[in-house]
């Protein structure tokens, strides 16, 4: 158990929904990254966050959006849901300088 | 762009055999990480390398980091049925930011027993 917590499991939804995906860090950990693993990409770093900060950006589309909380948890929001944001998305927490470990991510389908 | 090319992409071996897989970059790595990743879940750090030429093992897994900083291997010994697995390379991106990583595409390691 990493201590990274990630909800729902498993997302089924329609095109042209929206759905949120939470995460609780590793408690104490100040930074949330979010990734995104498809069977063509790969595993691909999104966002980060710190300390309710946006720290760092890397391939997220328009149509999502993610927050961090004052108790530190986070949020990935995916909007305007088209078949090929079908993937596993993943949360990873570290402390400052360490590395990342990872929950066991949200298997979203989009039907 | 930075990019991280593993090999092999797929292993099948028999138990008890050693394995051995690399990954290479056109770009310097100050750091090294190798993650596994069983189905279903989360990839879960194995090891970490910080200094070019570096030898770690953690149990039956060994890596190195490479002398010219563009590559890395990973070993296994004597392998048994829950080594089975997706291994990824991986290596940060940002300057001192350690979660913000860059994956090789994986390689997909299947034990015969």
């Amino acid at each position: 158990d990493s201590g990274v917590t990630q909800t729902p499991k498993h997302l089924i939804t329609a095109t042209g929904q929206r759905v949120t995906l939470r995460c609780s860090p590793r408690s104490g950990d100040l930074s949330v990254y979010w990734y995104q693993q498809s069977l063509d990409q790969g595993l691909q770093f999104l966002i980060q966050y710190y300390n309710g900060e946006e720290r760092a950006k890397g391939n997220i589309l328009e149509r999502f959006s993610a927050q961090q909380f004052p108790d530190l948890h986070s949020e990935l929001n995916l909007s305007s849901l088209e078949l090929g944001d079908s993937a596993l998305y993943f949360c990873a927490s570290s402390a400052e300088n360490t590395e990342a470990f990872f929950g066991q991510g949200t298997r979203l389908t989009v039907v | 762009g930075q990019q991280l090319n593993q090999s092999p992409q797929s292993m099948f071996i028999q138990e008890g055999e050693d394995v051995s897989m690399n990954c290479t970059s056109s770009s310097i790595f100050n750091t090294w990480l190798w993650y596994k990743q069983d189905p279903g879940e989360g990839p879960v750090l194995l090891i970490a390398l910080y200094k070019a030429g570096e030898l770690t093992s953690n149990g039956r897994l060994t890596a190195q980091f490479g002398i010219t900083r563009k590559d890395s291997f990973l070993n296994i010994s004597a392998s048994i049925p829950s080594d089975v697995g997706i291994y990824f390379c991986a290596g940060p991106t940002g300057s001192g930011n350690t979660g913000k990583l860059i994956f090789g595409q994986g390689t997909t390691l299947q034990v015969k027993p």
